[in-house]
Parts: C-alpha cells; structure tokens; sequence
C-alpha cells in the first residue's frame, strides 16, 4: 500500500508565484528523491536528499528533508511556465523496492 | 554522457501476444529497475537488476519478468498480453544498488487491444 503521501495532488499558480510540495512518510526515510514528469514522458531527476535536515537547491527550486526524515518539502520560487508538470516523491529501499512512488502532484502554472 | 535509452518507445499489442521491451543503462551504471505506471495504480515497481542478478521483484505476475546482460542493457518481457498491461513502462539506472541517484529513460508506451 502507498505510505507516501504527496499534498496537494494538483495546484494551480500564476506564474510568479511561490509554491510548495509537501511529501509524508509514514516511516523513516534513508533516501528521498525528488523527480518531474511531464505528461506521457520519463522522469527527469531532480534532487536526493539523504540526511535530517539536509536542504539542496537547483536553480528555483529547492528541496528540505526534516530532521526526524518522515517529510520532504520542494519549494519553487517565482515560478514559471517551464516548471508545469507533474511532481514526484520516491523512497529508497521500502519493502526492497528501489523506489517507492509517492502518489504525485500536479503543477499547473497560469499566466 | 548518454542518458538512459529505452526501445521502442511506443508498442500496439493485441491480447494474448508476448512483448519485449529494451533499456540501455548510462555507461558504467550496473544498476537497472523497471517500472509501471497507469492512471489508477501509479508508478509501480516490477524489478531490479544488478550485475546480471535480480536482486527485488515487485508484487507483479509471473508474466512479467526481465534479464540483464553483462554490458547492463536490461530486457523486461510481458507474456500474455491482458487489456490490464496497457501502460508506461519505464526503466531507471544507478550506479549502485542503495541510496544512490537514479535515472530514467523517456519509457515505452504499451497498447494493448
């Protein structure tokens, strides 16, 4: 059963806007990464993250791991047409899976 | 550096036929894992593979199954296509087995009529 959950599933965001992704584990993560898909198409990786507290930024975006590693934030600033799509938590090594897929959140930028 | 290449990208089956899908890993990666994703399941795990050996298998059925090759290229195999198998198959290379970056191919496309 899924035990990582994404909030919101969907958003929607003028473009300039600030946003943020929310990811719950219901168990310890030692691995999470963050991916974006667009519709129909591979996943293109965007971050891990491995340690409590551990925060990495790529340009606008930038994701945190908390420090007891059950929640994952992505946070977009100022955000912008290129960044729609769908988003992506995964959890490394549950139940020996490689990757455990939370359930996603799709991002709509307005104009 | 290349990225991960899966082949062929789009596939029409018809029920009951057997397919073959391809993954080509990055150069040096010996670590590949497979995927399905559909609207109502998600992105599900179906197997990994590393030096030849699959090391987990998704709760998926015996139809499904998969071979890696000593260069790392991965094939998974779907026999007796059901309506249900309709799906993005995508695969993921990594350079290890834990906690390290993985990668994803644009998928293939399998529809099943």
């Amino acid at each position: 059963s899924q035990e990582l959950e994404q909030s919101p599933q969907s958003l929607i965001v003028q473009e300039g806007k600030n946003l943020t992704i929310n990811c719950t584990s219901s168990k310890t993560l030692y691995g999470l990464y963050w991916y974006k898909q667009k519709y129909g198409e591979g996943l293109i990786f965007l971050m891990m993250l491995q340690k409590g507290g551990e925060e990495k930024s790529h340009e606008k975006i930038t994701a945190k791991l908390d420090e007891k590693k059950q929640q994952s934030s992505l946070h977009i600033t100022a955000s912008q047409p290129s960044h729609a799509g769908i988003y992506l938590c995964g959890a490394d090594r549950w139940f020996g899976e490689k990757l455990t897929f939370g359930t996603g959140t799709r991002l709509t930028i307005i104009p | 550096k290349a990225g991960v290449t899966q082949t062929p990208r789009y596939l029409i089956k018809t029920r009951g036929q057997q397919v073959t899908l391809s993954c080509s890993p990055i150069s040096g990666h010996r670590s590949v894992s497979w995927y399905q994703q559909t609207p109502g399941q998600g992105l599900q795990f179906l197997f990994e593979y590393f030096s030849e050996t699959q090391r987990n298998k998704g709760n998926f059925p015996g139809r499904f199954s998969g071979r890696q090759f000593s260069n790392s290229r991965s094939e998974m195999n779907v026999s007796t296509l059901e309506l249900g198998d309709s799906a993005l198959y995508l695969c993921a290379s990594s350079a290890g087995t834990v906690n390290t970056e993985a990668f994803f191919g644009q998928g293939t496309r399998l529809t099943v009529v």
